[in-house]
């Protein structure tokens, strides 16, 4: 079955604990998101990479960090959590196809809800 | 600064008549817009696009105008069902920068039988 699998779904954490939210496809797809969604400000995008080896930043990169190593995996890095990263997570993959090479239609995962104290 | 806006955080249709979603965006720069649908406890799924050079896209009951010069977009879905019932969300990106995307607020839709 083609997915996003996120892990953990569930995550309670203190300030300042290093956490990482695994995201992995198995869609072989080139592009690879990261997004939080809170209320009243939608979804905003953390950050994107387009291939292996190849991230760039969203809207919302301050206190994150991703990795993209292989195709399949983009995990999403806290080195310092803060009260204010408490938020619903998605990762989204998509397959960068057709003459433009768009972002069309992107899978996203199950999400994870991290409360950060 | 939200350059993609839903100012309607949510709408309430009869089964059947039709639900009209808009979006508005500030940088003209955007060339490429989406919509998209999310339940809730899931992630978004994709619903349909439109490049800048169309003005409009249909797929079954939905319809995505693009009226360029107003920077506004509108989703069109026609009969709603109550299975339409969700949040939508728009989104927008651009150029040499297609990777990076923009997304609205999001509309609560709700379609009553």
């Amino acid at each position: 079955e083609a997915q996003v699998t996120q892990n953990p779904r569930y995550l309670i954490t203190v300030t300042g604990k290093k956490l990482t939210v695994t995201c992995s496809q198995n869609m072989n797809h080139e592009y690879m998101s990261w997004y939080r969604q809170d209320p009243g400000l939608g979804l905003r995008q953390i950050y994107y990479s387009m291939n292996v080896e190849v991230t760039d930043k969203g809207d919302v990169p301050e206190g994150y960090k991703v990795s993209r190593k292989e195709k399949r995996n983009f995990p999403l890095i806290l080195e310092s959590p803060s009260p204010n990263q408490t938020s619903l997570y998605f990762c989204a993959s998509a397959y960068l196809g057709g003459t433009s090479g768009r972002v069309n239609e992107q899978y996203f995962g199950p999400g994870t809800r991290l409360t950060v104290t | 600064d939200q350059q993609v806006k839903q100012n309607s955080p949510s709408l309430s249709v009869q089964e059947g008549r039709i639900s009209i979603l808009n979006c508005d965006y500030t940088n003209s720069m955007f060339d490429y817009f989406l919509w998209y649908k999310k339940y809730p406890a899931e992630g978004p799924t994709f619903l349909i696009s439109i490049s800048s050079i169309k003005d409009k896209n249909e797929d079954g009951r939905f319809t995505v105008f693009l009226n360029k010069s107003a920077k506004h977009l509108s989703l069109h879905i026609v009969p709603s069902q109550p299975g339409d019932s969700a949040v939508y969300f728009c989104a927008a990106s651009w150029g040499t920068s297609y990777g990076k995307l923009t997304f609205g607020q999001g509309t609560i839709l709700t379609v009553h039988p």
